[in-house]
């Protein structure tokens, strides 16, 4: 099984608006990234977490706080967004160490009024 | 800096042609990922190619990693509508060991019935 599981799956937000977004993986696996993606370009890295720290922020704005509460959930949450913030959100996972494949999400298509 | 650089970025066939679509570097990957990806979708992993010169096939697709891990290409024979969509090749940066991948500009595929 090499399923990534987001929610939700769409989301509009104003720009006051504070929520969530989850991501789950149960495949044991110790890496996990938020992407960014606008249409037709590819997926621009945002967060990564290697067992449950924090270890890239793609000098990503405050407004998109990321969190990794256990081995399996990645959160993100978000407040005071632009509209430009508007994009498909991803997850993706990885099993670490040697392994370089990322398994994604379906995403969170996200809309800020 | 490892760049991979796609071409073409767009491609529009009619069915039952075939196409290839090459992802290239100055850069030497351990690995290359490819990933067909659908409006609104996140990406879904077709392959992995490791070893330099292997040859990967999946049903129509034909997938080759260049003998010096630098290039691929993907190889789709008799095209059909479903084939339609963002196809992505991604390798590791070799300059991080957290698996941050490096992206191509994408392929986008129409497959015109």
């Amino acid at each position: 099984d090499t399923e990534v599981t987001q929610t939700p799956k769409h989301l509009v937000m104003g720009m006051t608006n504070k929520k969530s977004l989850k991501c789950e993986q149960h495949m044991g696996h110790r890496a996990m990234y938020w992407y960014k993606q606008k249409a037709k370009k590819p997926p621009e890295l945002m967060f990564v977490y290697s067992y449950e720290k924090l270890s890239i922020n793609e000098s990503v704005p405050s407004r998109f706080s990321p969190e990794c509460p256990n081995s399996s959930l990645l959160n993100l949450h978000l407040h005071a967004l632009q509209p430009e913030d508007s994009a498909l959100y991803l997850c993706a996972s990885r099993l670490a160490g040697d392994t370089d494949t990322q398994y994604f999400g379906p995403g969170t298509r996200l809309t800020v009024l | 800096t490892q760049l991979l650089e796609q071409s073409p970025q767009f491609l529009s066939i009619q069915e039952g042609e075939n196409l290839t679509v090459y992802c290239n570097s100055s850069s030497v990957f351990s690995s290359l990922q490819w990933y067909r990806q659908e409006p609104g979708e996140g990406p879904v992993l077709l392959v992995t190619v490791v070893t330099g010169g292997e040859v990967k096939k999946l049903k129509r697709l034909t997938f080759q990693f260049g003998d010096a891990r630098k290039d691929s290409s993907l190889h789709i024979t008799a095209a059909q509508p479903g084939d339609t969509g963002l196809y992505l090749c991604a390798g590791p940066d070799g300059s991080s060991n957290t698996g941050k991948l490096i992206f191509g500009q994408g392929t986008t595929l129409q497959v015109k019935p």
